[in-house]
């Protein structure tokens, strides 16, 4: 079985400081591992995924991920925070013969203070 | 090229009334998953489809809720006799093969108010 945890549903940063959104994971097999992010009334987007290929995966608007197989965490990051990064950011999790299926956290919604 | 389509974005319904929720994949994507996003509940897996092998309905929380996917393109997900706790946004993403390594493409959404 595979699941997720976000932990802290709503995050605040001052515009410029440090993003930091955690995640979890527990799955009986080797994860796959991605961030998608929902700005208000639009689907969702994908930030980056984590494939085995690389433990820091980077992805768009500056964001990037480490994978830390012993911590089961893949925690997200940005140097600076934009105004345009407040959205609703969820971590989830897939793997082999799950049929591609993603389980999701709860999400955590990043507001961005000027 | 086209995102994943999804019509209505809006539907407004009276309880016990059915409701279909029709989604466009990206042409030539052969996987395609219903997920849905509520307050209580964030965002659940429904039901999965892959090519001509039978779905996945392991996710679908009753047997008012059923999807059909038409010549391995547009599918449709229909709520029977509609309840109140099924208000949410309905999501419909799509992918290449549907292996837990690729990227899914999500549509807009349709959001389902069932006053």
């Amino acid at each position: 079985a595979q699941s997720v945890t976000q932990l802290g549903s709503h995050v605040s940063v001052s515009e410029g400081a440090l993003v930091l959104l955690r995640c979890n994971y527990s799955s009986s097999v080797p994860p796959y591992l991605f961030w998608y992010v929902q700005y208000p009334n639009q689907g969702l987007q994908l930030l980056l995924k984590y494939t085995s290929a690389a433990t820091l995966v980077k992805g768009i608007n500056g964001f990037e991920a480490e994978f830390k197989k012993s911590e089961t965490s893949f925690h997200l990051t940005k140097p600076s925070a934009h105004m345009s990064d407040a959205a609703e950011y969820f971590c989830a999790v897939s793997g082999d013969n799950q049929g591609g299926k993603l389980i999701f956290g709860q999400g955590t919604e990043l507001s961005v203070k000027p | 090229g086209a995102g994943v389509s999804q019509s209505p974005s809006n539907k407004v319904t009276e309880k016990g009334k059915d409701v279909e929720l029709r989604c466009d994949p990206i042409s030539g994507h052969t996987a395609l998953y219903w997920y849905r996003q509520s307050l209580g509940q964030g965002l659940e897996f429904l039901i999965y489809f892959q090519g001509n092998s039978a779905p996945d309905k392991s996710g679908l929380p009753s047997d008012r809720f059923s999807a059909e996917r038409t010549g391995g393109s547009v599918s449709t997900l229909t709520i029977q006799r509609t309840q109140q706790e099924d208000s949410a946004v309905y999501l419909c993403a799509s992918s290449l093969e549907g292996q837990g390594i690729e990227t899914q493409y999500f549509g807009p959404g349709t959001r389902l108010l069932v006053l």
